[in-house]
């Protein structure tokens, strides 16, 4: 089975430009996540989609990032500018059902890692 | 904000020893899972433990639940190289629908 395909592998842009990734799940994958993942530090989650709705985003700067899931298969994560602080790796994860996706393992991508500067 | 906390931040250790990691959460669970990480890669998935468990195995995995002092344990047996990898802890809080990761174990495994 195909695992989490993430692109781009790595970036590096300057403060205040705009960056995209995209994530493509695992085929039949309800339940997609982006973490975000500072060096040293455990993955942080920035946005849970179900098909393509937003189960929680609480932890997304809105002002700066959004995240779409367009059809409930792909998604892109969008950072709009970018600050120094936003170094970091981007996983994408996905997961099978969602109903109750905590009882569910997760399944992730290689990330993206972001260097701002 | 974070729910499990790994303890030790870092172990290193010879080859063919045990290894073992912990972590300690705050609030009631549903249930709890560990993850590796390799270097430069993705999490990949070890074990999930729930609530009503007291003890899982997985090859040379031992994951331990202790709910009354809401911690966890992770035992690898008989450590080999390839096991040099982030180890996390990532749990739930009952009625929530998302996981929070703990900041991790760097095990590094000598040989």
């Amino acid at each position: 089975e195909a695992g989490v395909a993430q692109s781009p592998r790595y970036k590096i842009i300057e403060k205040r430009q705009s960056v995209a990734f995209w994530c493509n799940p695992i085929s039949g994958h309800a339940t997609l996540y982006w973490y975000q993942q500072i060096l040293g530090q455990g993955p942080k989650l920035l946005i849970q989609f179900q098909n393509n709705g937003v189960v929680d985003d609480s932890q997304l700067p809105k002002d700066r990032f959004s995240a779409e899931r367009l059809k409930g298969v792909d998604s892109t994560l969008k950072i709009q500018p970018a600050k120094l602080e936003d170094s970091a790796v981007y996983l994408c994860a996905s997961s099978f059902s969602g109903v109750k996706s905590t009882n569910e393992k997760l399944f992730f991508g290689s990330g993206t890692q972001l260097s701002v500067l | 904000s974070q729910q499990g906390e790994e303890d030790p931040q870092a172990l290193s250790i010879q080859e063919g020893e045990n290894a073992t990691m912990n972590c300690s959460y705050k609030t009631s669970i549903n249930n709890l899972q560990w993850y590796r990480q390799n270097s430069g890669r993705g999490l990949v998935h070890l074990i999930l433990i729930r609530s009503n468990e007291r003890e899982k195995h997985s090859g040379r995995l031992r994951v331990t639940l202790d709910t009354p002092k809401k911690s966890s344990s992770l035992l690898i047996t008989a450590s080999r190289a390839a096991d040099t990898a982030s180890y996390f802890c990532a749990t739930d809080k009952e009625g929530a629908q998302k996981l929070v990761f703990g900041q991790g174990t760097r095990l590094t495994i000598n040989p």
